[in-house]
């Protein structure tokens, strides 16, 4: 199964941006990039996820290398609240059985700041 | 529309007995997941099950552990003769089903301790 690297922390200021990087340079044609979330104490969150192209939702940016051996999800303005483990996450496009599990890895940090 | 549920929140038993988690998917969905995190961990995928069918176990421990998701009802993960390194948070998570796309939605977590 491809896998994914992410930095094991990051900090930023409240209300400042925060730029997520993951790199999955074994990812093949048919994964689909997927971003989870968890807060303290509570079970993971869905952010975002693509495939080739941008997206945007009302809680973050994913930005696709057009290579898509990486990708950055983008929180455009910080709060106390977004302070959690962000995981990226590559999902089987195909329908194969395998395709229905989340394989978390360690995922990142991130810290806001007041 | 509820999110998905899981009961009890927090389980202690005693080595030996047996634990039973509940899970009651988002409704509209057909596809449960079961994840364990142990402290200081991360999050293991453990089962995937369809309504009466078991997708995929690769990830549960091959003795104590089972896992059903019965045509009515809630999907239950069954740990029999508990150990305290069974001790962990266990979300249960619920989706459409489907590849690529597809997103799951995750409980609160049930944390099991092991006395």
């Amino acid at each position: 199964d491809a896998k994914t690297t992410q930095p094991n922390s990051m900090e930023s200021n409240e209300e400042e941006p925060v730029h997520l990087p993951c790199n999955h340079s074994t990812i093949s044609g048919t994964d689909y990039i997927h971003w989870y979330r968890q807060l303290p104490s509570q079970g993971p969150e869905y952010v975002i996820h693509g495939l080739t192209s941008n997206v945007n939702n009302r809680m973050a940016s994913l930005a696709i290398a057009e290579d898509r051996k990486s990708s950055t999800l983008i929180l455009h303005r910080a709060t106390l609240r977004d302070a959690a483990v962000y995981y990226c996450i590559l999902k089987k496009g195909v329908g194969t059985d395998s395709w229905g599990k989340l394989q978390f890895g360690a995922g990142t940090q991130v810290v806001v700041t007041p | 529309n509820a999110g998905v549920m899981q009961n009890p929140r927090h389980l202690v038993r005693r080595r030996g007995q047996e634990a039973r988690l509940r899970c009651s998917p988002m409704k509209g969905h057909s596809h449960v997941y079961w994840y364990r995190q142990l402290p200081e961990e991360g999050l293991k995928f453990m089962v995937y099950l369809q309504k009466e069918n078991i997708i995929d176990e690769s990830g549960m421990p091959k003795e104590r552990f089972s896992a059903e998701f019965p045509k009515e009802g809630p999907s239950i993960l069954r740990i029999q003769q508990v150990v305290r390194g069974d001790s962990a948070a266990y979300f249960c998570a619920s989706s459409r089903g489907g590849p690529g796309t597809d997103t799951q939605y995750f409980g609160p977590g049930t944390r099991l301790t092991v006395l």
